[in-house]
């Protein structure tokens, strides 16, 4: 089983609809938890971070955490065709100070004007 | 959010010769940067974390006499290839962690290696 999991799609979706990206992890004490987009050529940028459960609201974006079930999920409301591109999960490991971060396979968004 | 620089963006070696990345943290002090490597179509994997002032601590796999790792300040970190074979041409991408509870890593620009 790999550490960190997602569906690598494409997922797509029609523009202005909510594309929903989900994550699962093996690490059951894994403490936190980050969703990076990444571009065609590009290095990851980082779209946010969460740690407690529950939803964590940013703009358009919504991470949603749920530790029973070893479960990350990102919303992305009203969603852009500039939207289009690959959704990384991670998650830190064990050692959280350790700042090692183990990366799902990522899902490819399609947004479709 | 922090900004990380990496560079030459763009790089080509022959086999037999080595090429030197450069990982800066701009405007933060870095003690502990990472180095991983991208393949096509596939995610990012790890290769090794770079310490300030002692060795770097390589994944498992990973050749550490290819991939000689060099932290010598709290904003500078450095990767030099040892070209050997076309495989080795990847995409290499630095990152920092910025000092904080929060603990999310800030990417260089990455570099595309082709090793020919």
């Amino acid at each position: 089983q790999k550490e960190v999991e997602q569906n690598s799609g494409p997922l797509s979706v029609p523009e202005g609809a909510i594309a929903s990206l989900n994550c699962t992890y093996s690490d059951r004490g894994s403490q936190s938890f980050f969703w990076y987009r990444q571009y065609s050529g590009k290095s990851p940028e980082l779209i946010m971070f969460i740690y407690s459960n529950g939803d964590k609201e940013d703009g358009r974006f919504t991470a949603q955490l749920n530790k029973a079930s070893q479960y990350v999920s990102l919303l992305i409301r009203d969603s852009q065709p500039s939207d289009s591109a690959t959704y990384l999960c991670a998650v830190n490991g064990k050692k959280s100070n350790t700042g090692k971060l183990i990366f799902g396979q990522g899902t490819t968004l399609q947004v479709k004007p | 959010g922090a900004v990380v620089s990496q560079h030459p963006s763009w790089v080509i070696c022959k086999s037999g010769t080595s090429v030197k990345i450069e990982c800066r943290s701009l405007d933060f002090q870095a003690t502990t940067m990472f180095w991983y490597r991208q393949f096509p179509k596939q995610s990012l994997m790890l290769m090794a974390t770079s310490n300030e002032g002692s060795k770097a601590t390589y994944e498992q796999g990973v050749e550490k006499d290819k991939f000689l790792i060099n932290h010598a300040s709290l904003t500078l970190s450095t990767l030099t290839v040892t070209c050997a074979h076309p495989e080795d041409s990847s995409f290499y991408i630095c990152s920092a962690r910025r000092a904080g509870a929060t603990g999310e890593l800030f990417f260089g620009e990455g570099s595309r290696l082709t090793v020919l």
